[in-house]
């Protein structure tokens, strides 16, 4: 079975702080996506990755950047967390091909005080 | 642009009864892939079923079928013989080929199965 793990399953950090998410997968998929799901809005795209050290901008990149030194992990980076990034944040990967579904990890919620 | 319309933010069943819940997409693609997902409250998104474009059948997957309409552009999930497990949040998602790396998903719908 395909298994995505995050760093924490919950997180409270203070405004202005760096935050790292970290999601790590033992599929050996190439592709890695940070969601951000917030209620009424679905699962909106922060960043993607198609290979190590590869990474491309989804809807919402602004405020965040992302880290991909090794095939099975993919790191999410607040450079300085915001009130507004307070949300759940969702990790998944998937092999290539549109056919392909997503394997997700458990999420991390994320409160900036 | 995609775009996922799931109209139904809650929805309630009786135990052991059947649902539907409701996915129209948008796309001028003619090769595609749809797909549903489950989230119990514990977060985590489990893939429930998928249905091509060019698939002829409908996706069954035990108590899970998808109500392929090609050319109305939806793609409900039906859920039969519901269970109380069952209540937990559903999300329809798109991916186009050309885009393989581009999912979409819909605002999702709260179903809440009574015993």
């Amino acid at each position: 079975d395909v298994k995505v793990t995050q760093s924490s399953r919950y997180l409270v950090k203070r405004t202005g702080e760096k935050v790292f998410l970290e999601c790590v997968q033992d599929m050996d998929h190439e592709n890695m996506f940070w969601y951000r799901q917030d209620p009424g809005l679905g699962l909106r795209l922060i960043y993607f990755s198609y290979d190590v050290k590869m990474k491309e901008k989804g809807d919402i990149p602004e405020g965040y950047s992302v880290s991909r030194e090794k095939k099975e992990r993919f790191s999410l980076i607040l450079e300085s967390a915001s009130t507004n990034q307070t949300s759940m944040y969702l990790c998944a990967s998937s092999l290539g091909g549109f056919q392909e579904t997503q394997y997700f990890g458990p999420g991390t919620r994320l409160l900036v005080l | 642009a995609q775009k996922i319309t799931q109209t139904q933010p809650g929805m309630f069943v009786q135990e052991k009864e059947a649902v539907t819940l409701d996915c129209t997409y948008d796309t001028s693609d003619p090769s595609y892939g749809l797909f549903w997902y489950k989230q119990p409250s514990s977060g985590e998104m489990i893939f429930l079923i998928y249905q091509g474009s060019y698939d002829q059948q409908n996706a069954t997957e035990g108590r899970y079928s998808l109500n392929f309409q090609k050319a109305r552009k939806s793609a409900n999930l039906v859920i039969s013989a519901s269970q109380l497990g069952d209540s937990a949040m559903y999300f329809c998602a798109m991916r186009e080929a050309p885009n393989n790396n581009d999912m979409r998903f819909g605002a999702g719908t709260r179903l809440t199965v009574k015993p």
